[in-house]
């Protein structure tokens, strides 16, 4: 069973699209981090998220991390081919700071 | 700034076989990660090193996996006898220091146990 649970599992969506991706989880974080992962790559950190309610935004992303630090979300604005990859999340308890990842969700924009 | 290396990029062996991978961390990274990424799952520590010791390996299956990280540097991840579960991406991460701190991963090396 993930600790942390990524929904919908697989995105295809057209280039100038809106997409969310959601991470949820019934334990509490002291912070969650999003990767986005290339075919044949290792994950690459995006954004780390602290504070509960935190919305941070890089150029078209834009994450959020629930009220609770529960549970996160990541919207790209008019999504780009360049976006397509793998996200996961990444969450880290406060009693033992271990990252738990998600299975991660399988972006594919189309030009 | 160079990145993590990791070799080889790719093995196939079979069951029962051994292997071994090898990682480079960032220079100057004290902490050191192997995480196992079997397809369509994110990935999963296997072992953490802190310099030259072993902070976490919990989930690491010591009847078959071993690891070392000699002098506080490099380190590899040994498999001996593999599985046909086995299969899967090992990535190697580092980061300046611990939980906490960004972590940088490797591109992987793509085991297939046949």
């Amino acid at each position: 069973t993930q600790l942390l649970e990524q929904s919908p599992q697989f995105l295809s969506i057209q280039e100038g699209e809106n997409l969310t991706v959601y991470c949820n989880s019934s334990s509490v974080f002291s912070s969650l981090q999003w990767y986005r992962q290339e075919p044949g790559e290792g994950p690459v950190l995006l954004v780390t998220v602290v504070t509960g309610g935190e919305v941070k935004k890089l150029k078209r992303l834009t994450f959020q991390f629930g009220d609770a630090r529960k549970d996160s979300s990541l919207h790209i604005t008019a999504a780009q081919p360049g976006d397509t990859g793998l996200y996961l999340c990444a969450g880290a308890r406060s009693n033992d700071y271990k990252l738990s990842f998600g299975a991660g969700t399988t972006v594919t924009v189309r030009a | 700034e160079a990145g993590v290396a990791q070799s080889p990029r790719y093995k196939i062996i079979e069951k029962r076989q051994s292997v071994a991978f090898w990682c480079n961390p960032i220079s100057g990274h004290a902490t050191l990660y192997w995480y196992q990424q079997i397809l369509g799952q994110g990935p999963k520590l296997l072992i953490q090193f802190q310099n030259n010791g072993v902070v976490d390996d919990s989930q690491l299956p010591k009847d078959r996996f071993s690891a070392e990280r000699l002098k506080g540097v490099d380190s590899t991840l040994k498999i001996q006898p593999a599985k046909l579960e086995d299969s899967a991406v090992y990535l190697c991460a580092s980061s300046l220091y611990s939980w906490g701190y960004e972590q940088y991963f490797g591109p992987g090396t793509r085991l297939t146990v046949t």
